[in-house]
């Protein structure tokens, strides 16, 4: 079993629809969850980080966390076509490193 | 606030020779990590160092290495390159070990032939 699985996609959505973009994890005591952005040709970019279970916001991105379901994820509203790119979710335990997820490419259309 | 920087942003090496990669931290940042990209294997964890000691380290084979210098800056290591080892390699900063956030530099895109 993989430690952190996303779908790989392209997941795509029109402009101004909303994006969910999931990601499972493995490891139970994981406890801190992180969702990067990378453009192609460039480096993942932090845009969320959450710790503790149920949702947080940050502008047009809220993450959502289920420790019990080891399920994390990310809605992107108002999705515009500046936000196509692969987003990486990344778990972290305690003392050790970044686990990432392969990725999932979102596309979106004008 | 300057962010992470990484230099050089790209090599081309031939098979057996050997490569050193440099990350500087943002400042105040006592934490670097490296990471290696490949389209296969995505993101991999290499190592990560704190107060100039690898802290953990993942599952590479022994040519690849790192160190961190008093003032937070790293370098890794890659000896008897392969043509395996072609990939961008990542470096991350962060305050600290364990929960913190980590922002990524802009990568050394290494190119072995």
């Amino acid at each position: 079993q993989k430690e952190v699985e996303q779908n790989s996609g392209p997941l795509s959505v029109p402009e101004g629809a909303i994006a969910s973009l999931n990601c499972t994890y493995s490891d139970r005591v994981s406890q801190s969850f992180f969702w990067y952005r990378q453009y192609s040709g460039k480096s993942p970019e932090l845009i969320m980080s959450i710790y503790s279970n149920g949702d947080k916001e940050d502008g047009r991105f809220t993450a959502q966390l289920n420790k019990a379901s080891q399920y994390v994820s990310l809605l992107i509203r108002d999705s515009q076509p500046s936000d196509s790119a692969t987003y990486l979710c990344a778990v972290m335990r305690a003392g050790t490193a970044l686990i990432f997820g392969k990725g999932t490419t979102l596309s979106v259309s004008s | 606030k300057a962010g992470v920087t990484q230099t050089p942003r790209y090599l081309i090496k031939t098979r057996g020779q050997q490569v050193t990669l440099s990350c500087s931290p943002i400042s105040g940042h006592r934490s670097v990590s490296w990471y290696q990209q490949t389209p296969g294997q995505g993101l991999q964890f290499l190592f990560e160092y704190f107060s100039e000691t690898q802290r953990n380290k993942g599952n590479f084979p022994g040519r690849f290495s790192g160190r961190q210098f008093s003032n937070s800056r790293s370098e890794m290591n890659v000896s008897t390159l392969e043509l395996g080892d072609s990939a961008l390699y990542l470096c991350a900063s962060s305050l600290g070990t364990g929960w913190n956030e980590q922002y990524f530099g802009p990568g050394t895109r290494l190119t072995v032939t």
